[in-house]
């Protein structure tokens, strides 16, 4: 059973430019959740998603970020007109529908620098 | 608002001893206590928790203490080994069956000393 796929690993982007990050979750996992780090930093959450719906959006900036979980596919994080301070590391993570004391699996992440 | 501290930003500990690692923190609701390992690199992998209905939880050389009225955590791993050398994270979430989003505090880094 393969972990949490996150790609790509690396991004560099110029200012101005869009970045898409993909994460497949595990075989079975109907919960997507990314998060971001900043360097010397805890991970900030930022989106809970289950297929075709977004169920907590509270920690998404509000402008340029947006994420979907479609009915097939990997999940996709996209940033629009990426800046310096967007440079971070995001980490998706899965899990399978609700189960008392669950916890999350993560991807390796993708580390994006925006140059 | 820092809901979930972790004050210590690294700890160095003898191999064999045991490794205290603390997380305090300020949300009432939270019942749900999670520790993660980060290596340099990877993402992080779940290693404990505790349900806000217990005090303790031990799993292997990992043991977790959980004080209510005070409102913190901690994570003893005894003895200490060279793999245990990592960032760890203490995390909660406000409702068990997790359908709430996990707070992480800023993480500890642990270096285990030969």
């Amino acid at each position: 059973n393969a972990g949490v796929m996150q790609n790509p690993r690396h991004l560099v982007r110029r200012r101005g430019q869009e970045a898409r990050l993909r994460c497949s979750p595990m075989k079975g996992h109907s919960h997507v959740y990314w998060y971001r780090q900043l360097p010397e930093e805890g991970l900030k959450f930022m989106v809970y998603l289950q297929k075709e719906n977004i169920i907590d959006e509270s920690g998404m900036p509000k402008e340029r970020f947006s994420a979907e979980f479609p009915k097939e596919g990997p999940s996709i994080l996209r940033i629009q007109q990426v800046v310096r301070g967007d440079s971070a590391a995001y980490f998706c993570a899965s899990s399978p529908p609700a189960v008392p004391q669950n916890e999350q699996f993560f991807g390796p992440g993708t580390r994006l620098t925006v140059l | 608002d820092q809901q979930v501290k972790q004050n210590s930003p690294s700890l160095s500990v003898q191999e064999g001893r045991i490794s205290i690692l603390n997380c305090d923190y300020t949300n009432s609701m939270f019942d749900y206590f999670l520790w993660y390992k980060k290596y340099p690199a990877e993402g992080p992998t779940f290693l404990i928790s505790i349900s806000s209905i217990k005090d303790k939880n031990e799993d292997g050389r990992f043991t977790v203490f959980l004080n209510k009225s005070a409102k913190h955590l901690s994570l003893h791993i005894v003895p200490s080994q060279p793999g245990d050398s990592a960032v760890y994270f203490c995390a909660a979430s406000a409702n068990e069956n997790r359908d709430d989003k996990i707070i992480f505090g800023k993480g500890t880094r642990l270096h285990i000393l030969p």
